[in-house]
């Protein structure tokens, strides 16, 4: 069956510092993965998505980029975070149907 | 554009049931997934309707019209853990969100 990861769970980060999160995916290959962001009491928005290494599609014109270098793992980056960057911060993975299932999600508090 | 529109909070009783109806109006369409999220917790998938009708899976079944652009989610036979916000999404190149519905459960 496939599980997805994701890490840290649970991140503070002051302003203007950099950001790494990541995802892998296993039982799966060549997955569809999208990064999306939940801000407190607000919709899922997404951010980017891949379907494949070294593909990406940003969605959202921001201080945030996303990398795929290996088929299974997504990463998503920042060299300066802002306040408005804090949130809950979702990794999902698609197989040939088109269903999404997410990671367990980060929750990113920058201060 | 994509417009999705959900109501915020549904309250109702242990046992009962509840429908949470969802509106779209998005450029295009390939579907309409429900998904349940508990608080601090990643979404869970529920359903997912690409033709019109009804889809049941347990106490759960979920309505789509596409000539109407409307959904809906009902829960039958309520239980404290459905306490969760629902989630409507339409799938057009991507998942489009809407902003999800609190149902809370009394007992």
């Amino acid at each position: 069956s496939q599980t997805i990861h994701q890490w840290p769970a649970t991140l503070v980060q002051p302003v203007g510092s950099p950001l790494s999160l990541e995802c892998t995916v296993e039982g799966t290959s060549n997955p569809n993965l999208y990064w999306y962001r939940q801000a407190a009491g607000r919709g899922l928005q997404l951010l980017f998505y891949s379907v494949g290494i070294g593909q990406i599609s940003s969605e959202v014109p921001q201080n945030l980029s996303a990398s795929r270098p290996q088929d299974r793992q997504f990463i998503l980056s920042s060299k300066k975070l802002l306040l408005s960057d804090s949130g809950f911060y979702l990794c999902a993975w698609a197989g040939v149907g088109e269903t999404q299932y997410f990671g367990p999600g980060t929750r990113l508090l920058v201060l | 554009g994509q417009n999705i529109d959900q109501p915020t909070e549904m309250t109702a009783t242990e046992g009962a049931i509840v429908q949470i109806n969802c509106t779209y109006q998005t450029s295009g369409f390939n579907g309409l997934f429900w998904y349940q999220q508990h608080a601090g917790e990643a979404p869970t998938f529920l359903s997912y309707n690409v033709l019109d009708g009804l889809e049941e899976k347990g106490r759960f079944s979920s309505f789509l019209s596409r000539s109407k652009g409307y959904s809906y989610l009902l829960l039958k036979e309520l239980q404290m853990k459905d306490s969760a916000s629902y989630l409507c999404a339409v799938n057009d190149y991507k998942l489009s969100f809407g902003a999800g519905t609190t149902v809370t459960v009394r007992a």
